[in-house]
């Protein structure tokens, strides 16, 4: 089915551990964002991506990175993982923020 | 800065009665609108958007959502709510030359 594919959808990590949060997209879309979703705060931006090769900040970038090598693919990379990078990530994809995202189901993340 | 504001964090009405989920941004020029619902343990699903053509926008599950300019509104409506409405409701706009900012979110709870 064509879609957003997040992976893993549940991680446990511990302080100063590192990981790669994996998002694919099927559907040929230029754009592609990154969100972490916590209570009571909605969705906030991290990383963004308006196609291969391009990437800017969000309003919330300290602490993650990522890279577009691919039109389908947006990896978001914890460098050092703290607590207060315990949350809900969303990735999502479009041909443009004025059409829509399409979203995926999310990774759960908890940093102990 | 521009923004968008949620009236009310969770909502609640009775099956069978109207549902009426309020946003209200800030911007200079009509911006995009958009309505998302989550459901548990889901990514976001567009539910409608605006884009300067038709105020009144249609979208899917009976929802509908009217711009109002002069009230700088885009409230969401559906007339009569069933229990799979259950949901968390994003509004979000996308100001100008800007990226996407989504509200905190509605969270509707129906009544039997």
């Amino acid at each position: 089915n064509a879609g957003v594919t997040q992976t893993p959808k549940f991680q446990v990590l511990k302080t100063g551990q590192s990981m790669t949060l994996q998002c694919a997209q099927d559907m040929n879309h230029e754009y592609m964002s990154w969100y972490r979703q916590d209570p009571g705060m909605g969705l906030r931006l991290i990383h963004y991506s308006v196609g291969a090769g391009i990437t800017d900040q969000g309003e919330v970038p300290n602490g993650y990175n990522v890279s577009r090598s691919t039109t389908e693919d947006f990896p978001l990379r914890l460098l050092s993982a703290a607590p207060s990078q315990t949350s809900v990530y969303f990735c999502a994809s479009s041909y443009g923020d004025w059409w829509g995202y399409t979203f995926g189901s999310g990774t759960r993340l908890t940093v102990v | 800065a521009q923004s968008v504001t949620q009236l009310g964090s969770h909502v609640s009405v009775s099956e069978g009665a109207l549902v009426l989920l309020r946003c209200n941004y800030s911007s200079s020029v009509p911006p995009y609108l958009f309505w998302y619902v989550q459901y548990p343990n889901q990514g976001l699903q567009l539910l409608l958007k605006y884009t300067s053509a038709a105020t009144l926008v249609k979208g899917i599950n009976g929802f509908e959502a009217e711009f109002k300019k002069s009230e700088t509104s885009f409230h969401l409506t559906k007339p009569s709510a069933h229990m799979s409405d259950a949901a968390e409701y994003f509004c979000a706009v996308i100001p100008r030359d800007d990226k996407i900012i989504f509200g905190k979110g509605t969270r509707l709870h129906i009544l039997p």
